[in-house]
């Protein structure tokens, strides 16, 4: 079974442009978290979709939106790029959302540099 | 609010064990979790164990919880240099989809 994948691998950005990151679950899997991966702040929740829906959202701007599309496979968006967007993208995919142990498989990452 | 808590950094010799710690503020977290984290890689689940639980143990893993005191530990038997690498421990609550992860733990294995 192929694992989750996510493209682009990496990606150069200059402020103010946006960005969009994708993210394809494991096969069979309906739920899709994003996370932010930083060294000062470390790991931080973006937000969790469930069957195209947004089921939680984490603590961030206006500027940091997502979407799920009918066949699992997420993106997430960033608008109006700021210099601390820089940061690794972490993508997680799960059989179940919450109820019970929240066994979340992560892909191996965007890595954002914005200049 | 929650917040998870780890030490930076640990060195071990191969073949030593390793014990890696972390506490954890929120007393309503039902499921507690070990992730691994390699250079240039996601993260890797290990093992989880559910609040009820004292211990769990998974091959060269020994997860040990004290409710009480709200603190998590790991410990990986016989270290071996492909053990290097970040140890995040994370929280969460059932019925709920988001992970609280601490900052993580670099462990260093020297030959």
């Amino acid at each position: 079974k192929a694992g989750v994948t996510q493209t682009p691998r990496y990606l150069i950005k200059t402020r103010g442009q946006q960005v969009t990151l994708s993210c394809s679950p494991i096969s069979g899997h309906r739920s899709v978290s994003w996370y932010q991966q930083t060294p000062g702040q470390g790991l931080q929740f973006l937000f969790e979709y469930f069957s195209e829906t947004q089921r939680n959202k984490g603590n961030f701007p206006g500027r940091f939106s997502g979407r799920q599309f009918s066949n699992s496979r997420s993106e997430m968006n960033v608008s109006t790029l700021e210099l601390g967007d820089s940061a690794l993208y972490l993508c997680a995919s799960s059989s179940v959302p919450g109820g019970g142990a929240y066994e979340q498989f992560f892909g191996p990452g965007t890595r954002l540099t914005v200049l | 609010g929650e917040d998870v808590e780890q030490s930076l950094f640990l060195s071990v010799r191969e073949g030593d064990s390793s014990v890696i710690n972390c506490t954890y503020t929120d007393s309503s977290s039902t499921y507690l979790y070990w992730y691994k984290q390699e250079p240039g890689a996601g993260l890797q689940l290990l093992t989880y164990i559910f609040s009820n639980m004292d211990m769990k143990q998974d091959q060269r893993l020994t997860v040990l919880l004290n409710k009480k005191d709200k603190h998590l530990s790991l410990r990986i038997a016989d270290t071996q240099t492909g053990d290097s690498a970040i140890y995040f421990c994370a929280e969460s609550y059932s019925g709920y989809s988001t992970l609280t992860f601490g900052k993580g733990t670099m462990l260093l294995v020297s030959p």
